[in-house]
């Protein structure tokens, strides 16, 4: 079964650091989205990607915060300048829009400190 | 915010059938139920999802009142391994995004 493939698992980094969380979407699919879950709390979108361009982000998602698909194959998250409350669970997921809903990949856990 | 309500949680017992029920009194003609679960950390696992008419898969059943304003999902035969956080969305199809609430915590007990 196709999967959405998120590296690193864990990465420690220290506040003020930029961090790339990176991302292989299902080959087929056509929207991709970065959502973030601290721990404890609700899955949080943060933004999402078609046609090669941000088609929707929430608060979250500010200056600090990009995406990019450089190569047709990987989606990153870039944060610019961490936080200690950037702290969280990442999760990738990518949809064809069509019948099925998203897959999600396992997941970056960032710890700022 | 979440358009949906949840119980927190449930128990089922192993083997049994686990009825989850969701509450989304304002949604509208057309949007989408769709039905994720997520297990400890990990990135949440797609089930199943409907407009208005029932849909069953191999992983679930989803049964949508007539009114649409609630629905039930059934794991026909609960296991130890569908120990995991239950999440009921509603939204539109073709790339929206997802919003998430609490869920329902669903505890299967051998």
């Amino acid at each position: 079964e196709p999967e959405v493939t998120q590296t690193p698992s864990h990465q420690v980094t220290q506040m003020g650091q930029e961090v790339i969380l990176r991302c292989v979407p299902i080959s087929n699919h056509l929207y991709f989205y970065w959502y973030r879950q601290i721990l404890g709390q609700k899955v949080e979108f943060l933004v999402s990607f078609y046609n090669n361009e941000i088609s929707e982000k929430s608060e979250i998602f500010d200056d600090q915060f990009s995406v990019e698909r450089p190569d047709g194959s990987n989606f990153t998250l870039k944060i610019r300048s961490t936080k200690l409350e950037d702290s969280a669970m990442y999760f990738c997921a990518s949809s064809s829009g069509t019948y099925y809903g998203y897959t999600f990949g396992s997941g970056t856990r960032l710890t700022v400190v | 915010d979440a358009k949906t309500t949840q119980p927190p949680s449930m128990d089922c017992a192993e083997g049994r059938a686990a009825n989850l029920p969701c509450n989304h009194s304002t949604i509208s003609g057309n949007e989408y139920v769709y039905w994720y679960r997520q297990i400890h950390s990990q990135g949440p696992q797609y089930i199943i999802h409907g407009l208005k008419n029932n849909e069953t898969n191999e992983m679930a059943s989803l049964i949508i009142t007539e009114d649409r304003k609630s629905s039930t999902l059934i794991l026909p035969h609960a296991t130890l391994r569908d120990t995991a956080v239950y999440y009921c969305i509603v939204s539109y199809q073709y790339g929206n995004k997802l919003v998430f609430g609490a869920g329902t915590i669903l505890r299967v007990k051998s």
